[in-house]
């Protein structure tokens, strides 16, 4: 169980172009989704924390307008890079926390990462 | 804010036992966690501790938490070639809050 799915896995689109990512839990309902970047030989840099129905809260330095997140229902969150511009090119992973249904701990799993190439 | 610090590297021998280093900085760090990320692929969680224990074994794996000296290690034993990866040592303070990441061990297993 706890299975996080991302699509697509990889895409490369032209400068200017939007590209939207999606993240779902498969066999959880997940109230709390979060989207990293990660560069090269890096460690996660956490964008935003996603709450269904709500908006989303992102970290300092995270544009918006740029990164536009949709949290729709309680499988399934999207990530849309607007404008994306080669800069834009990273590895972007999504996790969705899990709540454990004896103990009400919640556990973070991660989906398998979209590579985006910006040309 | 908080810090998570973790070396980059360590190579070890096939067969024999890994141990990777995880130091944080808040004392109020609750939740600890250790997460597995293979080339091109995202983060798997291996497993991971609360603060109010000190040892949690799971097969081959054997976590170790120092609360007084907000230290976290993992040891894996029999160390295998499918072991090299990146190791994310990572920190909650509260059950639903965001994780707090150290920047990864790479771990290389020589044959």
């Amino acid at each position: 169980g706890a299975v996080v799915s991302q699509h697509p896995s990889w895409v490369i689109c032209k400068s200017g172009t939007s590209v939207k990512i999606e993240c779902r839990s498969l066999d959880f309902q997940a109230t709390t989704m979060f989207w990293y970047r990660q560069f090269p030989k890096q460690s996660l840099m956490l964008m935003a924390t996603s709450n269904e129905g709500s908006k989303a809260t992102y970290e300092q330095g995270v544009e918006k307008d740029k990164f536009l997140i949709n949290h729709a229902s309680l499988t399934l969150s999207t990530l849309t890079v607007t404008s994306a511009h080669p800069e834009d090119s990273s590895f972007y992973i999504c996790s969705a926390s899990r709540q454990a249904e004896t103990t009400g701990q919640e556990t973070q799993y991660f989906g398998p990462g979209t590579r985006l190439l910006v040309l | 804010g908080e810090d998570v610090e973790q070396s980059l590297f360590l190579s070890v021998r096939e067969g024999d036992s890994s141990v990777i280093n995880c130091t944080y900085t808040d004392s109020s760090s609750t939740y600890l966690y250790w997460y597995k990320q293979e080339p091109g692929a995202g983060l798997q969680l291996l497993t991971y501790i609360f603060s109010n224990m000190d040892m949690k074994q799971d097969q081959r794996l054997t976590v170790l938490l120092n609360k007084k000296d907000k230290h976290l290690s993992l040891r894996i034993a029999d160390t295998q070639t499918g072991d090299s990866a990146i190791y994310f040592c990572a920190e909650k303070t509260t059950n639903a809050g965001k994780s707090t990441f150290g920047d990864g061990t790479t771990l290389t297993v020589k044959p």
